[in-house]
């Protein structure tokens, strides 16, 4: 149980394109989603908290316009990297926290991350 | 805002070790206090997780303990096995931050044979 999934896995681009990354709870609704980049051998840093139908918080430092999130759906986030560039490579990894009943309210369940490079 | 310490940041245990890791957290009003597990390349996988109102918690090999009026909590791993070798990371929500976690800086652990 709490599932969660992330798409794509990995990926390349050029620098100037734009890459969408989904995350998706498979099992339970999430009203809260978030966001977090980690850098190799470094710790979690939350980016942006994602609620359901509405804008999302971004954290200290982080630009909204370079970091589009979207919640639609009490399953679905997603983050739009909008014209990456080589130091936007990073490993993405979003959390989602339950509404009630048996997921609770209080645990992250995490994505397997997305691996973005930028060339 | 909160901010978490965790030491040491790295560790190694002779198999069947005891290890522990100490977390230390400023926001007095934090209430909940996950811990979590990452092996390389993969997602983070909470292992325990402790509330303010409990001093103590075990799972099996696995216990946390909390001291809230000195503000650290404790990740306590008996007769570790090689399959614990992970970076492992403690966390703390404080009260009215909208549910948002902040990760202390990671311990990785190395159980060898």
């Amino acid at each position: 149980g709490a599932v969660v999934s992330q798409h794509p896995s990995r990926v390349i681009c050029k620098s100037g394109t734009s890459v969408k990354i989904e995350c998706r709870s498979l099992d339970f609704q999430a009203t809260t989603m978030f966001w977090y980049r980690q850098f190799p051998k470094q710790s979690l840093m939350l980016m942006a908290t994602s609620n359901e139908g509405s804008k999302a918080t971004y954290e200290q430092g982080v630009e909204k316009d370079k970091f589009l999130i979207n919640h639609a759906s009490l399953t679905l986030s997603t983050l739009t990297v909008t014209s990456a560039h080589p130091e936007d490579s990073s490993f993405y990894i979003c959390s989602a926290r339950g509404t009630s009943g048996w997921v609770g309210t209080d645990t992250q369940y995490f994505g397997p991350g997305t691996r973005l490079t930028v060339l | 805002g909160e901010n978490v310490e965790q030491h040491p940041s790295t560790l190694s245990v002779q198999e069947g070790d005891s290890a522990v890791i100490k977390c230390t957290y400023s926001d007095s009003a934090s209430n909940y206090f996950p811990w979590y597990k990452q092996e390389l390349g993969k997602r983070p996988q909470l292992i325990i997780d402790i509330r303010s109102n409990v001093g103590e918690k075990k799972d099996q090999r696995i216990a946390v303990t909390l001291n809230k009026t000195a503000k650290h909590f404790s990740l306590h791993i008996t007769e570790t096995q090689p399959e614990d070798s992970a970076v492992y990371f403690c966390a703390a929500r404080p009260t009215g931050g909208g549910n948002k976690l902040t990760f202390g800086t990671g311990t990785q652990l190395k159980v060898e044979l």
